[in-house]
């Protein structure tokens, strides 16, 4: 079974310094890895996806993502956090395989507080 | 575009009342998902349609909980009757076809408490 984790809770950074939020997978076969933001009362958003090609995403909002198949994470990255960045982050993922479920699991997300 | 429609964006009911919550996806895009949101349990895949069939429904909770998908343009998910259980954010999400790869586009939700 797929399955995605996201181990923190909560990640605080300084604005300005780097920040990272953390996720792993599990899925039969290559996986389908994207990132999603939610901001307050609002929808998910779309940040980057990996498929397949360079391991290194670019996303939206200078957001970046490395995926590393042998430690079967997909990292968010983003140089230079801001205030405005603040927001729950979700991973998620879907497997390739045709026998696997097309289904986009989701992790149970990290707040990120970025403070002044 | 105007993006994912839900409605209502809030709605408040007593248990044993009949919900309705109402998605227009994005004109054109074919596949059409309901998820929920709770604290305890994050976002759950309900259904998904594509091309207005349901494909996978084994995430709905239990019987009381139905969705339709009459047209391209127009789906419900329908709770009779609600429960205090049942309160949540419930997301609907669409994708363009040919986009199995592709990311899905939300709507901003609609907060259901069953008082």
């Amino acid at each position: 079974a797929q399955s995605v984790a996201q181990p923190e809770d909560q990640v605080n950074v300084a604005e300005g310094n780097p920040l990272t939020v953390k996720c792993t997978y599990s899925v039969s076969g290559n996986p389908y890895l994207f990132w999603y933001v939610q901001y307050p009362n609002r929808g998910l958003q779309f940040l980057l996806k990996y498929i397949t090609g360079d391991n290194l995403v670019k996303g939206s909002y200078g957001f970046e993502a490395e995926f590393n198949k042998s430690q079967t994470s997909f990292h968010l990255k983003k140089p230079s956090a801001l205030v405005s960045d603040s927001a729950l982050y979700f991973c998620a993922v879907r497997a390739t395989r045709m026998d696997s479920s097309y289904k986009l699991i989701f992790g149970s997300g990290t707040r990120l507080l970025v403070r002044p | 575009d105007a993006g994912v429609i839900q409605s209502p964006r809030h709605e408040v009911t007593e248990m044993g009342q009949e919900v309705t919550l109402r998605c227009k996806p994005i004109s054109g895009h074919n596949s059409l998902f309901w998820y929920r949101q709770t604290m305890m349990r994050g976002l759950e895949l309900l259904i998904y349609f594509n091309n207005n069939v349901p494909i996978d429904d084994s995430g709905m909770p239990e019987d009381r909980f139905s969705a339709k998908m009459p047209n391209a343009s127009f789906s419900t998910l329908k709770i009779q009757p609600s429960e205090p259980r049942d309160s949540a954010v419930y997301f609907c999400a669409s994708r363009a076809p040919g986009q199995h790869t592709g990311e899905l586009f939300f709507g901003e939700g609609s907060r259901l408490t069953v008082l």
